[in-house]
C-alpha cells in the first residue's frame, strides 16, 4: 500500500532555531513529492515541489531533500520565524496512482 | 501557476440539507480533484473531475452523496448531500496544470468549511 507518514506530528521551537521536517514514504517509484503548508482553517500552500530526478529544492529559507531508495524526504526552515508556525503537509505522486497521497501532516509552533 | 477561488468560504448547515460548493480557476484546466479533510486528518481525495467525462470517485465516497458537475475547463461544483454532522469537515478543490498528477505542482482553494448541525 502506498502511504505517507510525517513524524512528529506535532513539535514547538524557540524563534530562531532551524527546523526539520520528516516524511517517509514506502514506494520509491514516484513522480514527484511536495510539501505544502496549511495555517489553521485555510487551504494549502505549495512551497516545493522536487520532481523523482532531483535530490533537492530551495526556496529562499526553505530546503527539501529527497531521497527516493530510502523513501524519505526531509524540509529544512532556516532561522525560524513566529510566522513560519503552521501545519507542513508532504504530498506523494505514485506511480500507477492518478492522485497525490498525503501525510498527516508536522504541525509547528515557533515560540517567540 | 492557478488561483482558485471557492464558495462558500463557510457555511453551517441543518442535517438533511444538502450543500453545493462552488470552484473556481483563473485559467483552463484538465484536471480538477475535490478533497476532504476531517478535523485532526489530513487530506482524503473525494473524487477526481475532468471535463467532458464523469466524475471518478474514489473508494469510499459515492455520486448520490457527493455529485459533482464539471460544465467547463475553469469550474466545478462539488454538493454534499443528505448532510449529517459526520459531514462537518474542510472541502477543498484542487487542479493540476498537467495532463497527470506528478507532472507539475498542484494547487489548492482556500477550502469550505461546513459544519452540519
Amino acid at each position: 500500500k502506498q502511504e505517507v507518514t510525517q513524524i512528529p506530528a506535532a513539535l514547538s521551537v524557540p524563534e530562531g532555531e532551524n527546523l526539520v521536517l520528516n516524511c517517509s514514504f514506502t514506494d520509491s517509484a514516484i513522480y514527484n513529492l511536495q510539501w505544502f503548508r496549511q495555517d489553521p482553517g485555510k487551504g494549502l500552500t505549495s512551497l516545493l515541489l522536487i520532481q523523482s530526478s532531483q535530490r533537492e529544492q530551495t526556496s529562499g529559507r526553505l530546503n527539501a531533500s529527497l531521497d527516493k531508495s530510502s523513501g524519505r524526504s526531509t524540509l529544512y526552515i532556516a532561522a525560524s520565524q513566529p510566522g513560519d508556525s503552521a501545519t507542513y503537509l508532504c504530498a506523494v505522486a505514485f506511480y500507477g496512482n492518478n492522485r497525490l497521497a498525503f501525510g498527516k501532516g508536522n504541525q509547528v509552533v515557533v515560540i517567540p | 501557476s492557478a488561483v482558485i477561488s471557492q464558495k462558500p468560504s463557510r457555511d453551517i448547515c441543518q442535517r438533511g440539507t444538502s450543500l453545493t460548493i462552488q470552484c473556481q480557476v483563473d485559467s483552463q484546466v484538465t484536471m480538477m480533484f475535490w478533497y476532504r479533510q476531517q478535523p485532526g486528518q489530513s487530506l482524503t481525495l473525494i473524487a477526481t473531475a475532468n471535463q467532458g467525462s464523469e466524475a471518478t470517485y474514489e473508494s469510499g465516497f459515492v455520486i448520490d452523496k457527493f455529485p459533482i458537475s464539471r460544465p467547463n475547463l475553469t469550474f466545478s461544483t462539488l454538493t454534499v448531500s443528505n448532510m449529517s454532522p459526520e459531514d462537518s469537515s474542510i472541502y477543498l478543490c484542487s487542479v493540476s496544470l498537467g495532463l497527470k498528477v506528478g507532472g507539475e505542482t498542484q494547487y489548492f482553494g482556500p477550502g469550505t468549511r461546513l459544519l452540519v448541525l
